[in-house]
């Protein structure tokens, strides 16, 4: 079936521009999250969700940072005034049950580069 | 606060060759481990995960790796390589409630023939 899709792929805003990232699960799967992955380094967690219902929203850097789910599939992931430091590739994944069990299925990410 | 270290950038072996990547935790409570591939221009896949039981747990593409406690180490293993396994390799553990992952800097593992 099909995997998590991410769109756009890549995307290049001026500093101080607004961004919506997308996320769309695998059909049926209740948990998703958000990631920032930095350059050389690991995902770091950003939010989740399960169904609507946003969970954890620990990770988000700033208030810049906001992210929903309002019918419990598609995620959007928003960046307000984006700053060059947000310039990240931005993952979204996706498991079958909440809880910390189960593995996550990812997405390929979406490359934001703020110049 | 949970923590993983990989403490490799980088794993060079040859092919026909084991290899090993490794991990260490640091977690209270019961860690739930996995490891995840991260090939060039896609996004990173579930390779295995300890949860409980047998220490030694088995996964895709003929990895397994091994729960040390004691340790505290989840060390990734494969008996005889193949240049297709050369990738990014991430560990991360799972202790902090639901859904909320922590993951390490990650291992690029080169495989030459």
């Amino acid at each position: 079936g099909a995997g998590v899709s991410q769109s756009p792929r890549y995307k290049v805003a001026k500093r101080g521009q607004d961004v919506a990232l997308r996320c769309d699960p695998i059909s049926g799967h209740v948990s998703l999250f958000w990631y920032q992955q930095a350059l050389g380094q690991g995902p770091e967690f950003l939010t989740y969700f399960q169904n609507e219902a946003q969970l954890d929203k620990s990770g988000l850097p700033s208030d810049r940072f906001f992210a929903e789910r309002p019918e419990g599939s598609v995620s959007t992931l928003k960046i307000q005034r984006t700053q060059q430091e947000d310039s990240a590739v931005y993952l979204c994944a996706s498991s079958l049950v909440s809880g910390r069990l189960y593995e996550q299925y990812f997405g390929p990410g979406t490359r934001l580069t703020v110049t | 606060a949970q923590s993983v270290a990989q403490p490799e950038d980088q794993v060079n072996v040859a092919e026909g060759n084991p290899l090993t990547v490794k991990c260490t935790y640091s977690v209270s409570g019961n860690p739930y481990l996995f490891w995840y591939v991260q090939y060039p221009n896609r996004g990173l896949q579930f390779l295995l995960k300890y949860i409980t039981g047998d220490n030694l747990v088995k996964g895709s593409y003929g990895f397994e790796a091994e729960f040390n406690k004691s340790q505290t180490s989840f060390h990734l293993k494969k008996p005889s390589a193949l240049v297709s396994d050369s990738a990014l390799y991430f560990c991360a553990v799972s202790p902090g409630g639901p859904g909320k992952s922590t993951f390490g800097d990650g291992t690029t593992l080169t495989v030459k023939p």
